[in-house]
């Protein structure tokens, strides 16, 4: 059973903070790793998707690393704002099976 | 404008009563999917289509089908709704699989 883990849970900020979250999968038979923004009543979006080990993107704010060795990404917002605030999904793809496997997210709430 | 669009957004059935939810996308992608997510947990890949191709995830329930009629249209049928099958569906699109995900908002399932 592949399991993607997500830490912490739930997460809350004021405005201005740095903040950084985890997504950990498994090591082998990596294919790429994929970070999505879920704000509430709003559809889920891709932020990054990740295949290289070392790699890191940046979109803005938001950054990512990934460790394909070790099995995880660090997704970090610099200077966080209120519109930051919504879950933040990562999903694994192995190369077996090329489907997207969930992490529970982690819910970012930044107070103004 | 919106690319992945599912209807309706929130849908209330009774317990046995059949229950179709809908998505079209006007990417003209080839993959379409259906997610089930259930509180606090991660989103889980019920099936997708690969242009007409279906591909039933294994611990998928028999009540749960799925319709393609074609590119635009995707539909999760659910036969018997049990108070278990309340959730969210969440419909996504791809170019192939393993790219990123196009999602729509989700239809939020209420069975009473």
């Amino acid at each position: 059973i592949l399991n993607v883990e997500q830490s912490p849970q739930s997460l809350h900020v004021q405005e201005g903070d740095s903040t950084n979250f985890t997504c950990s999968f498994p090591s082998s038979n990596f294919y790429a790793l994929h970070w999505y923004r879920w704000e509430t009543a709003k559809s889920p979006e891709a932020l990054f998707v990740m295949t290289l080990n070392g790699d890191e993107k940046k979109k803005g704010r938001i950054s990512a690393t990934l460790n394909t060795k070790e099995g995880y990404s660090y997704l970090y917002i610099k200077g966080s704002q209120p519109e930051d605030s919504a879950t933040y999904l990562c999903a694994f793809i192995g190369g077996a099976t090329n489907k997207l496997i969930f992490g529970t997210g982690t819910l970012l709430a930044v107070q103004p | 404008d919106a690319m992945v669009i599912q209807n309706p957004r929130y849908q209330v059935t009774q317990f046995g009563k059949p229950v179709t939810l809908s998505c079209s996308q006007t990417l003209n992608h080839n993959v379409m999917y259906w997610y089930q997510q259930k509180s606090s947990q991660a989103p889980k890949l019920l099936f997708h289509y690969y242009d007409k191709d279906f591909n039933n995830e294994a611990d998928t329930p028999d009540n749960f089908q799925s319709r393609r009629p074609n590119t635009s249209f995707c539909f999760l049928d659910i036969r018997s709704p049990g108070l278990g099958d309340a959730a969210m569906y969440l419909c996504a699109t791809s170019r192939l699989t393993g790219n990123e995900q196009y999602f729509g908002p989700g239809t939020r399932l209420t069975v009473t």
